[in-house]
């Protein structure tokens, strides 16, 4: 059981504004950086959002990510049928001395 | 082009090892931190270990320490996981990353190891 918590699934129609949460604690999103990432079917992972909200060149500006407190949000506007993928949010943990990634949110563009 | 390449997985049975590698190009190896990553079939991201740039900082998960073994040579431009004592529960995709302030940039294709019961 991951100690970052997403919701298994979300879904949107083309061009909606979704939004997938990650809940974590005070040793680790309350303290350190949250990155995201996404996973196309059968593909490695793609870094999507580092430090928060900062995107790798290439990102389209659709993708956007916030945090507050020990909670954080990828949103994704503008919905594409190719956004349909496994999205991953990550933070360090002291408590732990590792990092830590949320169970996975696959989203389906209906 | 920046690039990791993993080899070395397979099938093995339970209690056996092996090791696989993580080959780099396109970037300055020596001045990354490297990660194993893996992923069970059908499930979520697990990371598994981390070593920094001269080995000297190195950390595991809590479901490996102990069994597994991160490694790097910066003139080979490779880094290694040596499993040992493996279980079936290790089955899965593993993944070489290269980490860039807390940022895991750069992923391999990854490679499967699957451990039979």
């Amino acid at each position: 059981q991951s100690v970052l918590t997403q919701p298994p699934s979300a879904s949107g129609t083309p061009g909606q504004r979704v939004t997938i949460s990650c809940s974590g604690s005070s040793s680790n999103i309350g303290i350190k950086d949250v990155f995201w990432y996404q996973q196309l079917p059968g593909t490695a992972p793609k870094l999507l959002i580092y430090k928060n909200n900062q995107r790798p060149s290439g990102v389209p500006d659709r993708f956007s990510g916030s945090k507050s407190g020990t909670s954080a949000s990828l949103a994704i506007s503008g919905l594409r049928s190719e956004d349909e993928a496994d999205y991953y949010c990550a933070a360090w943990d002291g408590r732990l001395s590792g990092r830590l990634f949320g169970g996975g949110t696959k989203l389906t563009v209906l | 082009e920046v690039q990791l390449v993993e080899s070395g997985g397979g099938l093995v049975k339970s209690g056996e090892s092996l090791r696989i590698s993580c080959a780099a190009s396109g970037f300055t190896f020596s001045s990354y931190v490297m990660n194993w990553v893996r992923q069970a079939p059908g499930k979520g991201l697990e990371w598994v270990s981390s070593i920094n740039i001269n080995s000297r900082y190195i950390v595991y998960s809590d479901s490996v320490k102990g069994r597994f073994t991160i490694s790097r040579d910066n003139v080979k431009n490779s880094v290694y996981l040596q499993m040992n004592n493996l279980r079936a529960e290790d089955t899965a995709v593993y993944y070489c990353t290269r980490e860039d302030g807390e940022a895991f940039d750069v992923w391999g294709q990854g490679t499967m190891v699957t451990v039979s019961s």
